[in-house]
């Protein structure tokens, strides 16, 4: 993966505010692609996922983008809740390949 | 069901000595992996195991070596620990092609 360094980006956002989450992917042969949280101390959790032939999946408070062009991936979080605090990575899988992870962005969810 | 159940949760090495991570899935999950995550970086893939009786070298193999026991149980040892090896691992298991890894919670390794 990618390395940034020690520091992750990080998303601060108002509590009820909607967030959105970016995440760009290396492999134009990747065509399945997940969002995971995780929060401190546990593991990743799977959130949301979608396949290269949907432009767009919609979840529970939860939507994702994908835009094979740029190879881009986003994550939108409606009306974030103090819950929604954890770090959050994409990872994406070509055919016959394994997973690539992001290396997070950390979303903090201000009072 | 209990998922991806790693042993142990924390472990403290001195330099030279050797430990066997311990993950077990009950999802009947064809593949299972092995990653390590480091501070401000994605997790890395140590070993993975696509079916029961294969293993193959991830993008960071060296110091490690794996064991798909059974189907179930995929084990991660570590011959002679040194201070590199000090991250989380996780083991994951896939059910099968385009479907999502399950995690468990992690282990904390720290090697002085």
């Amino acid at each position: 993966g990618e390395n940034v360094g020690l520091h992750l980006p990080t998303l601060s956002v108002q509590e009820g505010d909607n967030s959105i989450i970016n995440c760009a992917y290396s492999n134009s042969a990747s065509d399945y692609f997940i969002w995971y949280k995780q929060e401190s101390g546990k593991g990743p959790q799977f959130i949301i996922d979608i396949r290269s032939n949907m432009d767009k999946r919609q979840g529970q408070r939860v939507t994702v983008l994908l835009n094979k062009t740029v190879k881009h991936l986003s994550l939108q979080i409606a009306a974030t809740q103090p819950g929604d605090s954890a770090v959050y990575f994409c990872a994406e899988k070509a055919y016959g390949q394994n997973f690539v992870f992001g290396p997070g962005t950390r979303l903090s969810v201000l009072p | 069901n209990a998922g991806v159940t790693q042993t142990p949760k924390f472990q403290v090495l001195k330099t030279g000595q050797s430990m066997t991570l311990q993950c077990a899935q009950d999802m009947n999950h064809n593949s299972m992996y092995w990653y390590r995550q480091d501070p401000g970086m994605g997790l890395r893939l140590i070993y993975y195991s696509a079916s029961e009786g294969t293993t193959d070298k991830g993008e960071v193999p060296n110091g490690y070596n794996v064991s798909r026991l059974n189907k179930r149980e995929f084990s991660l040892r570590l011959e002679s620990a040194a201070p590199s090896q000090t991250s989380v691992y996780f083991c994951a298991s896939v059910k099968g092609r385009n479907t999502e890894a399950f995690f468990g919670q992690g282990t904390r390794l720290t090697v002085v």
